[in-house]
This record gives C-alpha cells, structure tokens and sequence, in this order.
C-alpha cells in the first residue's frame, strides 16, 4: 500500500506568512507524528497524535506552532507568522500502535523563510 | 528527561573497513534503543532495534546498560552503507509515547 505522503514537498515563503503542510499517514495506523529536521540538529520531536487522545505536543517550540489531525488520519502542521529559523524540513511519520512500535516516515516537506 | 547523544557529525571510512557509529544515551529507566537510517533522496527508515538482537544488512548493535551505548557496527563497510544513521530511544515506563533521536551521523564509505 501507500505510504506516508506529504505536501508540499517544497515550500518558499515570506517572513511573517503563515504556513500549512500536510501528512497523509498510512491507512489504520492510529499514531502520528512531526518532527523538524534542521541542519545539524536531528531530528526534534514536535507533535504526537495517539487515536482519539489529547496530542502530545511537549515538543512544539513556541505557540507559533500548532497542528491537528482531523478524523484520525490527515494531520496538518500550521506555522504562523513564520520566522527565517523556522526553515528546516518537516517530517511526518506514523506508527500502527505508537510508543516503541516502527515509525514510518514521509518524505518531508522542505520549507525556506525567506 | 531522556537524551541521546552521536558524538560524531561524520565518519568517512574506506570499502572493506570495520565501522563503529557511536551512540550514547541518559535516561534512569530502561530503555528501548532503536537505529534508523536515511540513503540518499530516500525517506528515512527502521534499520534496527536492540530488543530483536538482529543484524540487518551486515550491521548490529548491543545495548551496553553499563555503558549507557548502542553503538552501531559493521566488520566491513560497503558503498552502499553511505547515509545518515540516527540512533532513538524509547522511554518505557515513561508516559512519553515518542522517540527521541540523536544529531544523526553522517557516514561515508569510500571506495
């Protein structure tokens, strides 16, 4: 079957815009995931979907950052106002059961703050 | 709060040389160490997990508790083994439910 997709897969903005990217998880895993992969930096753990429960979202950097994921699958990872730190790729992954289970990623949304 | 650290950016080595990616992490409980890896233009995938004591594609990886280590080996390198490899750990016991990964490693095998 498919797997996690992502889009867009580039995205070019201004300083100050806000900004959308989307992951399609694969159908039936109930875990979600973002992550921000800077230059340098790893991977830092941004948002957690898990089923119907509450998000993890410890790992969201400022209240700039928001996501959701609507009827457990689409998830969508806003950045308002975005700043030029804000440029990393965005990765989304997702997991049948969640916790130690095999994450499964996308291939990531490259976003440039200009 | 749990950590993983790869103390190396980059490691070059030659084709047919051992290969050792280090990872090293702090956490009080009992962890569950993974590697992942990512090939070039490719989406970043599973290549291991201590708990399965498994070598996939000629590599494995030993969790030394009294080390705090997972470091990743390989006897002999091959080209193909080029890419950035993260080492993650699973906090169990904890309620966090997500991984937390190291700086990645960038190794490349020359020929």
């Amino acid at each position: 079957g498919a797997g996690v997709s992502q889009s867009p897969s580039n995205k070019v903005t201004e300083k100050g815009k806000d900004v959308e990217l989307r992951c399609d998880p694969i159908s039936g895993h109930t875990a979600l995931y973002w992550y921000r992969q800077s230059l340098g930096q790893g991977l830092e753990f941004l948002i957690y979907f898990q089923g119907n429960s509450a998000p993890d979202k410890s790992g969201l950097p400022s209240d700039r950052f928001s996501a959701e994921r609507t009827g457990g699958s689409v998830s969508t990872l806003t950045i308002q106002r975005t700043q030029q730190e804000d440029s990393a790729v965005y990765l989304c992954a997702s997991s049948q059961m969640g916790g130690k289970e095999t994450q499964y990623f996308g291939p990531g949304t490259r976003l440039l703050v200009l | 709060a749990q950590r993983v650290t790869q103390p190396e950016k980059l490691l070059s080595v030659f084709k047919g040389a051992p290969v050792e990616l280090k990872c090293n992490y702090s956490y009080s409980g009992s962890p569950e160490l993974f590697w992942y890896v990512q090939y070039s233009r490719q989406r970043l995938q599973l290549l291991l997990r201590h708990i399965s004591r498994e070598s996939i594609k000629g590599f494995t990886a030993d969790l030394n508790k009294g080390e705090t280590s997972f470091h990743l080996k390989k006897p002999f390198a091959q080209e193909e083994d080029s890419a950035m490899y993260y080492c993650a750990l699973f906090p169990a016991g904890t309620g966090r439910r997500a991984l937390t990964f190291g700086s990645g490693t960038r190794l490349q095998v020359q020929p």
